[in-house]
């Protein structure tokens, strides 16, 4: 079956230093990879996504590319601020009969302080 | 367009007691998920519906039932409410393979 791995937390940084978050997977298809973010008290929200080997999904400076050879989607941002604190999910998408049904990761939780 | 949302925010429980969760979503999406979210565990699928009248079984369906009650609507069942099922329930829709998330119900059972 299909799973995803991502790295533990908490990752703690201090504002301006650089984030990644490693996310590996394992699939029968050619899924397409997400990575959601979850701010406290809220739900789930697309941050970005990649639909096919080699492509690069980017919004509001975090940046991940879709590595087939490697099976990795790992989430990188240059400079982080403490808005970015949150939890953060790796997840895949495949096709199962008229739905696609995504696999999570157990998310990794984001802490910038000052 | 509020997207996606859910009835209650909050609920406290006490064992054995039956409950509904509403989901309700505005976007004309034809598919439907309930998720739920444990500490260290990310989400775990219970429920999905792929179109209006259909209805599928997820990772976790143990305790739960669904109804797809309209293209809009997709609501859980608790039967019998038990200490195991205390989480954080999350509706999604979809129109592709993009999810989209309501608010969550946080669910306390005593």
């Amino acid at each position: 079956g299909n799973s995803v791995t991502q790295m533990e937390g908490p990752v703690t940084l201090s504002e301006e230093a650089f984030l990644t978050i490693n996310c590996t997977y394992t699939a029968t298809g050619y899924p397409s990879l997400f990575w959601y973010v979850q701010y406290p008290g809220e739900g789930l929200q697309l941050l970005l996504k990649a639909t096919k080997a080699d492509d690069k999904g980017s919004n509001k400076g975090f940046e991940a590319t879709y590595r087939k050879e490697t099976t990795s989607f790992h989430l990188e941002k240059g400079s982080v601020q403490v808005s970015d604190s949150a939890v953060y999910f790796c997840a895949l998408s495949d096709r199962t009969g008229g739905s696609y049904i995504p696999t999570f990761g157990r998310g990794t939780s984001l802490i910038v302080h000052p | 367009n509020a997207g996606v949302t859910q009835t209650p925010k909050f609920q406290v429980l006490k064992t054995g007691q039956s409950m509904t969760l509403q989901c309700a979503q505005d976007m004309n999406h034809n598919s439907m998920y309930w998720y739920r979210q444990d500490p260290g565990m990310g989400l775990r699928l219970i429920y999905y519906s792929a179109s209006e009248g259909t209805t599928d079984k997820g990772e976790v369906p143990n305790g739960y039932n669904v109804s797809r009650l309209n293209k809009r609507e997709f609501s859980l069942r608790l039967e019998s409410a038990a200490p195991s099922q205390t989480s954080v329930y999350f509706c999604a829709s979809s129109a592709g393979e993009t999810q989209y998330f309501g608010p969550g119900t946080r669910l306390l059972v005593l």
